[in-house]
């Protein structure tokens, strides 16, 4: 099974601050994901990665940017924290030749 | 934009029984996956299909992309089942996956 580890598990903003949440894999995936999902929703889609120094924006990028240095992390980074950024943020990988996509635990992001 | 349409919303089942989850594509998609959201609120992967129809134990899943739809199909539920149940489908040429809005599944005894 892969494994995607986040960091942290829950971390507490203020507006208006920076955020930094991690994310490593161990498997060798080329893909990795962002997404956040709030209270009682689906997941929507920041960010997402083919290939190490190289991202894509995806279906609400607005308030995000996303950094891969290697093929192992991910990073996502909130410069001005807001309050509507409040959710639960998810990093998975995918495995190319079978293209399953796993997950990590999730981040809990409360700004206040 | 593309969507993906997940039904019924919530569904109740007593131990033992089945019942069958449903995404619709408003378009053509290459691919779905079928994921559970446990009570810790882990995403576990359960199917992934580019056609046809797989089983893994009580639980069986078919994706039909000309018809533009999958389903996810539950038989003998048992109390740790319960969760939300999310799709996810991807155009081809795409690695972005959308997903629905999930399925809230509550199993009892």
């Amino acid at each position: 099974e892969a494994a995607v580890t986040q960091s942290p598990r829950s971390k507490v903003a203020v507006t208006g601050g920076k955020v930094t949440l991690s994310c490593h894999q161990t498997n060798n995936h080329d893909y990795m994901y962002w997404y956040r999902q709030d209270t009682g929703h689906g997941l929507r889609l920041i960010h997402y990665s083919y290939v190490a120094d190289s991202t894509e924006k995806g279906d609400i990028p607005d308030g995000y940017k996303a950094s891969r240095p290697s093929q192992e992390n991910f990073s996502l980074i909130l410069e001005l924290a807001s309050l509507s950024q409040t959710a639960v943020y998810f990093c998975a990988s995918r495995d190319i030749s079978n293209e399953r996509l796993f997950f990590g635990h999730g981040t809990k992001l409360s700004v206040l | 934009g593309d969507q993906v349409e997940q039904s019924p919303s919530a569904l109740s089942l007593h131990e033992g029984t089945g019942s069958a989850l449903r995404c619709n594509f408003t378009t053509t998609m290459r691919a779905v996956q079928w994921f559970q959201q446990n009570s810790r609120g882990s995403l576990i992967n359960l199917f992934y299909l580019a056609s046809g129809t797989k089983e893994n134990g009580r639980l069986k899943s078919t994706f039909n992309s000309k018809e533009s739809y999958s389903t996810l199909h539950i038989r003998d539920a048992q109390l740790e089942d319960s969760g939300t149940y999310f799709c996810a489908a991807e155009r081809g040429g795409s690695a972005k996956l959308i997903f629905g809005e999930g399925t809230k599944l509550t199993v009892s005894s």
